[in-house]
């Protein structure tokens, strides 16, 4: 039968607040972690990385921070504007036999009201 | 410019038809992948390549099959094995160097009648 689509997470905010957008992983091995913003109908956008080494870094108004022992991510968006509303993935990264494998979660929607 | 292109844009084939979708890249980079994404999910990986006549299975692999006879080039075939083929497909490239980020093409939607 036909498969029901999910319903992604969202989170809506007023314009001008700060924005947290969090995401748990699965694997204790991955060791880079990439956030990336994606609006309709178009591919997804590359924000801002982190390495496991790290626990926090800042771009231009985002912040990610890494808590390793817990394997959560989260994305913090200050002073957020009508054009961040977007779906919202956290992606791991593992360097397998391979080659480089990127997996994504599942996304959050972003809605910023006016 | 540089960067990825996924043609076309919109797709429309009969069910039990394969169908190819394009991606092409000018970044020279040597990694390559594909994604499908369904309303509302995250994106699944279905192949990916690091070089030049050599892939891999991602997750989802059943159904599709990738060449890789170019460093710019990584077609994505959706058989008609494929059992619900319709879906936002996406392709994407990188270095090969760890911890690097991948960059995506415009997509491709594919609906199947």
């Amino acid at each position: 039968g036909e498969s029901v689509g999910l319903h992604l997470p969202t989170l809506s905010v007023q314009e001008g607040d700060n924005s947290i957008i969090n995401c748990a992983y699965s694997n204790s091995a991955s060791d880079y972690f990439i956030w990336y913003k994606q609006e309709s109908g178009k591919g997804p956008q590359f924000i801002i990385d982190i390495r496991s080494n790290m626990d926090k870094r800042q771009g231009q108004r985002v912040t990610v921070l890494l808590n390793k022992t817990v394997k959560h991510l989260s994305l913090q968006i200050a002073a957020t504007q009508p054009g961040d509303s977007a779906v919202y993935f956290c992606a791991e990264n593992r360097v397998t036999g391979g080659g480089n494998k990127l997996t994504f979660g599942t996304g959050t929607q972003l809605k910023v009201e006016l | 410019d540089g960067g990825i292109t996924q043609s076309p844009k919109y797709l429309f084939r009969k069910e039990g038809q394969n169908v190819t979708l394009s991606c092409e890249q000018n970044l020279n980079h040597d990694a390559m992948y594909w994604y499908r994404q369904d309303p509302g999910q995250g994106l699944r990986l279905i192949y990916y390549s690091q070089i030049v006549n050599d892939f891999q299975k991602g997750d989802i692999a059943e159904g599709y099959s990738v060449s890789r006879e170019k460093k710019e080039s990584f077609p994505l075939t959706v058989t008609s094995a494929q059992k619900n083929p319709t879906a936002f497909y996406l392709c994407a490239s990188s270095i090969v160097q760890a911890n690097t980020e991948a960059f995506f093409g415009q997509g491709t939607r594919l609906t199947v009648v």
